[in-house]
């Protein structure tokens, strides 16, 4: 079946730490790997993406490569800002074996602190 | 353009009514879903619907959760004889089609909390 394990929270960093909150996965077919973000106070929206091995999603600073032969998708930023403050949200999408649903991994909720 | 919307935005209720939530997903988009949120349980599916075809109801957790998705547009999600293990944040989401690939865009969920 598919399933997201994701680093549990809560991670609080100080303003331009490093950070990584680890993602795996297991699915039956290839899926397109998801982070989704929920600011305080706002609903769900996607932070990126990646479709097939080795694609590399990327956007506000914030990176996750599709990693097949360990089965991981793990988000890294360089340089955090307060305004990072969020839980994020790995997720899988694996169509192919019928489910057009994402799963979710239980969500990260990260404080960024100046 | 509009994004998904959903009402109410709060909802109390008491232990043993009936609910309905609402869904309007973005104009165009074939592919609707319910997810619910709730503490303990993280983000879960609950059912999908793509265009005409049956929904996929493997979600809901049992036959006193129900939807319906009218003209292919707006959904309604009822819950009967509410429970107090239903509060949660019930979220629908859209797509423009069912490919693994289009982004599933979130309305800002009904909280639904159960007294």
């Amino acid at each position: 079946g598919n399933s997201v394990t994701q680093m549990e929270g809560p991670v609080t960093l100080s303003e331009e730490a490093f950070l990584t909150i680890n993602c795996t996965y297991t699915a039956t077919g290839y899926p397109s790997l998801f982070w989704y973000v929920q600011y305080p106070g706002e609903g769900l929206q996607l932070l990126l993406k990646a479709t097939k091995a080795d694609d590399k999603g990327s956007n506000k600073g914030f990176e996750a490569t599709y990693r097949k032969e360990t089965t991981s998708f793990h988000l890294e930023k360089g340089s955090v800002q307060v305004s990072d403050s969020a839980v994020y949200f790995c997720a899988l999408l694996d169509p192919p074996t019928g489910a057009n649903n994402l799963f979710f991994g239980t969500g990260t909720r990260l404080t960024v602190i100046p | 353009g509009a994004g998904v919307s959903q009402s109410p935005s709060n909802k109390v209720t008491e232990k043993g009514k009936d609910v309905e939530l609402r869904c309007d997903p973005i104009s165009g988009h074939t592919a609707l879903y319910w997810y619910r949120q709730s503490l303990g349980q993280g983000l879960e599916f609950l059912i999908y619907f793509q265009g005409n075809s049956a929904p996929d109801k493997s979600g809901l957790p049992s036959d006193r959760f129900s939807a319906e998705r009218t003209g292919g547009s707006v959904s309604t999600l009822t819950i009967q004889r509410t429970q107090q293990e239903d509060s949660a944040v019930y979220l629908c989401a859209s797509s423009a089609t069912d490919r693994g690939s289009d982004e599933q865009y979130f309305g800002p969920g009904t909280r639904l909390t159960v007294t």
